[in-house]
């Protein structure tokens, strides 16, 4: 069974407007952490943003904010007034227990900025 | 801080032959490093799980004897793709794990290219 998805392949969004990248997440583990990662084509994967299973705000980083819904199972990003350079790769990705902390990813969603 | 290098960052070769990518932690000791492969246009793959000292724990279906993985230090990883051929052309990109982190966060490197002719 899929773990993180993501279910948007690809969006187009007009320049400095906001958008909502959806992540969705299944798992039985009480503590457990949720990542968003962006990937230009470059290739690089920079991290965006973290959110703690028993983090009780939503986590917010600058422009990134994380719209947090436990009972949902629901990890959304959001990025507030998109710019030309956020058009990427943006991978959602889940870490459960365990020694390794290995992180579990989605599928991606290809974001376009328009001008 | 929490910089990764991975070199090189492409690399072409003739089928048959070997190629190491490297992988450093530039600022900070790695207990872990992951080594992920990733075809276009698709997510991450976990190869394999990398743990300073010890051997490398593989994902189902990797070839451990095709992509060796040595984690010598901790600020060190080596990925090694024995006898390359074409369909082993991929992007490879390693990340690493400080220690302790509640987090879990991975740091990246930039990633490495390889064509293989």
């Amino acid at each position: 069974a899929q773990k993180i998805t993501q279910t948007q392949p690809g969006m187009f969004v007009q320049e400095k407007e906001a958008v909502t990248l959806d992540c969705t997440y299944d798992t039985s583990d009480p503590s457990y952490g949720l990542f968003w990662y962006k990937q230009p084509s470059s290739g690089e994967m920079i991290f965006l943003i973290y959110q703690g299973s028993y983090d009780q705000q939503n986590a917010t980083e600058g422009r990134y904010s994380l719209n947090f819904q436990k009972a949902r199972k629901s990890a959304n990003l959001v990025i507030s007034a998109s710019q030309l350079g956020d058009s990427a790769m943006y991978f959602c990705a889940m870490r459960e227990g365990g020694s390794n902390y290995q992180l579990i990813w989605g599928a991606g969603t290809k974001l376009i900025i328009k001008p | 801080g929490a910089v990764v290098s991975q070199h090189p960052s492409w690399v072409i070769c003739k089928s048959g032959t070997s190629v190491k990518i490297e992988c450093r932690s530039l600022d900070f000791q790695a207990t872990t490093m992951f080594w992920y492969r990733q075809f276009p246009k698709q997510s991450l793959m976990l190869m394999a799980t990398s743990n300073e000292g010890s051997k490398a724990t593989y994902e189902q279906g990797v070839e451990k004897d095709k992509f060796l993985i040595n984690h010598a230090s901790l600020t060190l990883s080596t990925l090694t793709v024995t006898s390359a051929h074409p369909e082993d052309s991929s992007f490879y990109i390693c990340s690493a794990r400080d220690q302790p982190s509640g987090r879990g966060e991975q740091f990246f490197g930039p990633g490495t290219r390889l064509t293989v002719l």
